[in-house]
């Protein structure tokens, strides 16, 4: 059971906007940044959001995120057809002093 | 452009050790903007942060509490590289393993960490 919550799952049509929700607590994302990942098959997650809301370089503004007291969330407007992958949040725990993630989220491109 | 490029075994035996070892291009183990992390990730367990080593005057070590009496971190400066050794390995410790360095990020009076370069991740399996 990660320490993290995110659904397990989302779904959007092309050019919809959606976002994934991540719930923590006050000892991780109530009390330090929160960066998302996207990771496609077979391959390393890539850094989407860090810092709650700052993209990196090469990263589409059609990604955001968004922190509210203990929780977070990624918003993708204009969903593509190549958004269909999985999505991970994470933040530093400092009652455990360790990174902690999420479950991920597997969203559909219907 | 950092690139972490990994190495190691992919089968290892139940009770020995699983060791892995992260070389860093682009950058230095021994940054004082840097860590290096170590995460693995499996079907039951999903991501699971295993630990960093980072140099601030001096080495440091984070480790995760469920591996935190099986695992060391070292870095190796001569090399440029950092490794994994994770003692008494079981089936349960069968995953894809990834490096990855954390950047510093200033919020305010606050300093805080996000993981940007990963590794391609290495496969181990855990079987006789």
């Amino acid at each position: 059971q990660s320490v993290l919550t995110q659904p397990p799952s989302a779904s959007g049509t092309p050019g919809q906007r959606v976002t994934i929700s991540c719930s923590g607590s006050s000892s991780n994302i109530g009390s330090n940044i929160v960066n998302w990942y996207q990771q496609l098959p077979g391959t390393a997650p890539k850094l989407l959001i860090y810092s709650n809301n700052q993209r990196p370089s090469g990263v589409p503004d059609r990604f955001s995120g968004s922190k509210s007291g203990t929780s977070a969330s990624l918003a993708i407007s204009g969903l593509q057809s190549e958004d269909e992958t999985d999505y991970y949040c994470a933040a530093w725990d400092d009652s455990l002093n360790g990174r902690v993630f999420g479950g991920g989220t597997k969203l559909t491109v219907l | 452009q950092v690139q972490l490029q990994q190495s190691g075994p992919g089968l290892v035996k139940p009770s020995q050790t699983l060791s892995l070892t992260c070389a860093i291009s682009g950058d230095s183990v021994s940054s004082n903007s840097a860590a290096w992390n170590w995460i693995r990730q499996s079907p039951s367990r999903g991501l699971e942060w295993l630990g960093r080593t980072y140099y601030r005057s001096k080495w440091y070590n984070d480790y995760a509490v469920s591996v935190k009496s099986r695992i060391t971190i070292n870095p190796d400066t001569s090399k440029n590289q950092f490794s994994l050794q994770l003692n008494s390995v079981t089936p349960e410790d069968t995953a894809v393993y990834y490096c990855a360095r954390d950047r510093i990020v200033a919020v305010g009076a606050y300093y805080y960490y996000y993981m940007d370069v990963w590794g391609k991740g290495t496969t181990v399996t855990v079987s006789s």
